[in-house]
């Protein structure tokens, strides 16, 4: 069974406030590492998909970086703010399936 | 272009009953995958299927079952229904399927309530 940690499982921020989450997962087998932002009562919606190790993204003020030696994914949010509100997922993509973690629930408090 | 699109959003079923479930992935896309979540679950997957074969399957009972059509549309079914499957169940589709580097496209989902 594959394990994908996701940490923090919730996290409360301040509007203007940067902040990241972290990813872990198995380094072997390793097809391509998703980020997808899940808002409330909403489709989640795909942020990125990255392939290699070494790997940086960024959409706006969202980033998001890669280790697959190690296992490990960080997102970033520069200046959160509160419309940034969501449960960020990340997936690990082997072959056969994408395995999600349980998410990171960030709250931006204005 | 239109979204992936599943219906019913929401269904109350009883015990022992059975569900189909349906989702129309983007127009082109071949595969489609569906997900199961749980309170306090992350998406669990069911199985994917790519031109209407089933290629990948997760870690469910046989009680869980899908197919797709020519047009791409998917359907899953649950029979003899538990508790336990009260769930969201969502579908997602993409052009190549999870094997893949292409991202996953989802669904509203269908919110499923056995009692």
């Amino acid at each position: 069974i594959l394990n994908v940690e996701q940490s923090p499982q919730s996290l409360h921020v301040q509007e203007g406030d940067s902040t990241n989450f972290t990813c872990s997962f198995p380094s072997s087998n390793f097809y391509a590492l998703h980020w997808y932002r899940w808002e409330t009562a909403k489709s989640p919606e795909a942020l990125f998909v990255m392939t290699l190790n070494g790997d940086e993204k960024k959409k706006g003020r969202i980033s998001a970086t890669l280790n697959t030696k190690e296992g490990y994914s960080y997102l970033y949010i520069k200046g959160s703010q509160p419309e940034d509100s969501a449960t960020y997922l990340c997936a690990f993509g082997s072959a056969r399936q994408l395995t999600f973690g349980s998410g990171t629930q960030l709250t931006v408090l204005p | 272009k239109a979204g992936v699109t599943q219906t019913p959003r929401y269904l109350i079923k009883t015990r022992g009953q059975q569900v189909t479930l349906s989702c129309s992935p983007i127009s082109g896309h071949r595969s489609v995958s569906w997900y199961q979540q749980t309170p306090g679950q992350g998406l669990q997957f069911l199985f994917e299927y790519f031109s209407e074969t089933q290629r990948n399957k997760g870690n469910f009972p046989g009680r869980f079952s899908g197919r797709q059509f020519s047009n791409s549309r998917s359907e899953m079914n649950v029979s003899t229904l538990e508790l336990g499957d009260s769930a969201l169940y969502l579908c997602a589709s993409s052009s190549t399927g999870v094997g893949s580097i292409n991202e996953q496209y989802f669904g509203p989902g269908t919110r499923l309530t056995v009692t």
